[in-house]
């Protein structure tokens, strides 16, 4: 079986512009959760996605936004980027969501300059 | 919403010496407990799991504990050997909700 696979691996952009994120989960896996990682912050939770729909957000701003497909595929947005965006971009993939495994996917590295 | 408190931040052990990470959630809703490992430059993986209907779990050198009163759960790790240094994370969450992660322990194993 695949493993979660996101694109692309590295960015850079700079401020104001804004940037998009994919991420293709484990064949079957109908929940896509999407997490921001910085140094000493750990993993935050920006939202999940089930079956095209947004189940649950977590506390980032409007900024920033997804979606996800009938494929389960699933994207993220983040417009008008900020220094503090910077971070490495995790998605990860599970059957039903909340107290399924997930699985990681490599991760975007996003810098903004 | 659920939040999860870990400590230590970071913890250095002897080899072979055993290392305890702790954390403690908020809702009691919260069913689910899981706990990731990250290696330098690689992806979170999950190396145990347990759910609010059992205390303990092992898994080899691995034991993870939950408290459901006190709201707390521990991983234990013996034996400690170079290839467990890492970062590790615990998360609560279950049903429809997300899992909320803890902020990490960046365990360190001295020859």
């Amino acid at each position: 079986k695949a493993g979660v696979t996101q694109t692309p691996r590295y960015l850079i952009k700079t401020r104001g512009q804004q940037v998009t994120l994919s991420c293709s989960p484990i064949s079957g896996h109908r929940s896509v959760s999407w997490y921001q990682q910085t140094p000493g912050q750990g993993l935050q939770f920006l939202f999940e996605y089930f079956s095209e729909t947004q189940r649950n957000k977590g506390n980032f701003p409007g900024r920033f936004s997804g979606r996800q497909f009938s494929n389960s595929r699933s994207e993220m947005n983040v417009s008008t980027l900020e220094l503090g965006d910077s971070a490495l971009y995790l998605c990860a993939s599970s059957s039903g969501g909340g107290a399924d495994e997930q699985f990681f996917g490599p991760g975007t590295r996003l810098t903004v300059l | 919403g659920e939040n999860v408190e870990q400590h230590p931040s970071t913890l250095s052990v002897q080899e072979g010496d055993s290392a305890v990470i702790k954390c403690t959630y908020s809702d009691s809703a919260s069913n689910y407990f899981p706990w990731y490992k990250q290696e330098l430059g690689k992806r979170p993986q999950l190396i145990i799991d347990i759910r609010s209907n059992v205390g303990e779990k092992k898994d080899q050198r691995i034991a993870v504990t939950l408290n459901k009163t006190a709201k707390h759960f521990s991983l234990h790790i013996t034996e400690t050997q170079p290839e467990d240094s890492a970062v590790y994370f615990c998360a609560a969450g279950g049903g429809a909700d997300g899992l909320t992660f803890g902020k990490g322990t960046h365990l360190i194993i001295q020859p």
